[in-house]
């Protein structure tokens, strides 16, 4: 596609019960980011893909958190047992590669945001 | 270890008048590139800037410029005749495995 898609767009959830969260980077890009967004905060690096692989998962904030990409494409990004201060804005974004490149420029989706009552 | 500071949380201008947003960030690696991306009201983030860290060039777009002075390890950004559309939240990010963000400086130019 022509930009980073992300889904749902907003999400009301009970606390407890799972979410999945859904970004579809641009065609073509082999790297995919996940960062979270809390209310006023900044954006907190969760985990990246180079192809199907996570590299880095050290900013996953516990086992409760779990992310899978399949096909080098579409990434998942799963919440499980949500808890109340799971709820922010999670941002995807990819790049044509991971890494320290000057071609590696980001691209945001315009972010899921999850609440959790 | 990887940090980015913006120290300013938050800043108020009133139109016309020049703005610079801090950013400081720390590396042990010598091949790193300097980020600034905006976040409008809309919520997207929007790319302004790349620098590598081999290129101290200051760097100048219309109303926007960038200056990188790796002895002081900052990357600063100053709006020139600011405008109310450039309302909105800054953010420093520093790319060497992967990008980390500052925490960002709210701008609000008012009328």
């Amino acid at each position: 596609g022509a930009g980073v898609s992300q889904s749902p767009s907003n999400k009301v959830t009970e606390k407890g019960k799972d979410v999945e969260l859904r970004c579809d980077p641009i065609s073509g890009h082999t790297a995919l980011y996940w960062y979270r967004q809390s209310l006023g905060q900044g954006l907190e690096f969760l985990i990246y893909f180079q192809g199907n692989s996570a590299p880095d998962k050290s900013g996953l904030p516990s086992d409760r958190f779990s992310a899978e990409r399949t096909g080098g494409s579409v990434s998942t990004l799963t919440i499980q047992r949500t808890q109340q201060e799971d709820s922010a804005v999670y941002l995807c974004a990819s790049s044509l590669f991971a890494g320290r490149s000057g071609a590696n420029v980001l691209t945001f989706g315009a972010g899921s945001r999850l609440t959790v009552l | 270890a990887q940090k980015v500071t913006q120290a300013q949380t938050e800043i108020s201008v009133v139109e016309k008048e020049d703005v610079t947003l801090d950013c400081v960030y720390e590396t042990r690696d010598t091949t790193y590139y300097l980020f600034w991306y905006k976040q409008p009201p809309s919520g997207e983030l929007v790319f302004l800037i790349r620098r590598n860290s081999f290129d101290e060039q200051n760097e100048i777009s219309g109303r926007y410029s960038w200056n990188f002075q790796k002895s002081t390890s900052s990357f600063n950004f100053t709006i020139t005749a600011s405008q109310v559309v450039d309302s909105a939240v800054y953010f420093c990010a520093q790319l060497t495995d992967k990008l980390i963000f500052g925490t960002g400086t709210r701008l609000q130019v008012f009328p």
